[in-house]
């Protein structure tokens, strides 16, 4: 069972463009939504994360949009770089308290960024 | 170290074989992850520790793996009589306490021929 969701596979932008990667999550005891970049050869490294009681949140080029009605959240990278080329994993966990040890990810995107 | 340091990088073993995994995490961090991670996939849960404790193991996929935490820093992943099934990528993570962000370390590619 597939808990979270993430498309496309696969994404080119140009440089100077918008990327956006979306996930459908099914467990409504989810409560906490990361971000990871990962770079070939590296593990993943924590991007931006969102909890279900703000609809948005923007940190620099990276913006996390909430649907937690539709039980979607999506990944938006403004002003795409080159150096943004990697592949994203969308990810949630549950619990209160801070108890969001167990991460489930998504299958991942990789994106491409032309220059 | 600045970060968390898996070794080794890269692993080699014949089907059947027993390996082990080495993780250091970050000094002071008190919770520490195992992930694998498949070609193609994200990464997947396999065992969380609080401590020297083993605090949810519910991602191990059977009795031939195992990990321990001895002192509570570093960390050994055991996989017994190897299948070829089990080559992916092993990360580990730590992180300062339970449900604050955890950091990743490069993992370890295991490679079962």
């Amino acid at each position: 069972q597939q808990q979270v969701k993430q498309s496309p596979q696969s994404l080119i932008v140009q440089k100077g463009g918008i990327s956006i990667i979306n996930c459908a999550y099914e467990n409504t005891a989810f409560d906490y939504f990361p971000w990871y970049q990962q770079f070939p050869g590296k593990g993943p490294a924590l991007l931006i994360a969102i909890r279900p009681d703000v609809s948005e949140k923007k940190e620099g080029r990276f913006t996390i949009s909430f649907n937690k009605s539709a039980k979607q959240f999506s990944l938006h990278i403004m002003d795409s770089q080159p150096g943004d080329s990697a592949t994203y994993f969308c990810a949630a966990s549950k619990g209160s308290g801070g108890s969001n040890y167990k991460l489930t990810f998504g299958k991942g995107t990789l994106l491409t960024v032309n220059p | 170290g600045a970060g968390v340091s898996q070794t080794p990088s890269n692993k080699v073993t014949e089907k059947g074989k027993y390996v082990e995994l080495r993780c250091d995490p970050i000094s002071g961090h008190t919770a520490l992850y195992w992930y694998r991670q498949s070609l193609g996939q994200g990464p997947e849960f396999l065992i969380y520790f609080q401590g020297t404790g083993a605090a949810d193991d519910s991602g191990l996929p059977n009795d031939r793996f195992f990990a321990v935490r001895p002192e509570g820093s570093v960390s050994t992943l055991k996989i017994q009589r190897t299948e070829r099934g089990d080559s992916a990528v092993y990360l580990c993570a730590s992180s300062v306490r339970q449900g604050i962000e955890a950091f990743f370390g490069q993992g370890t590619r295991l490679t079962v021929v």
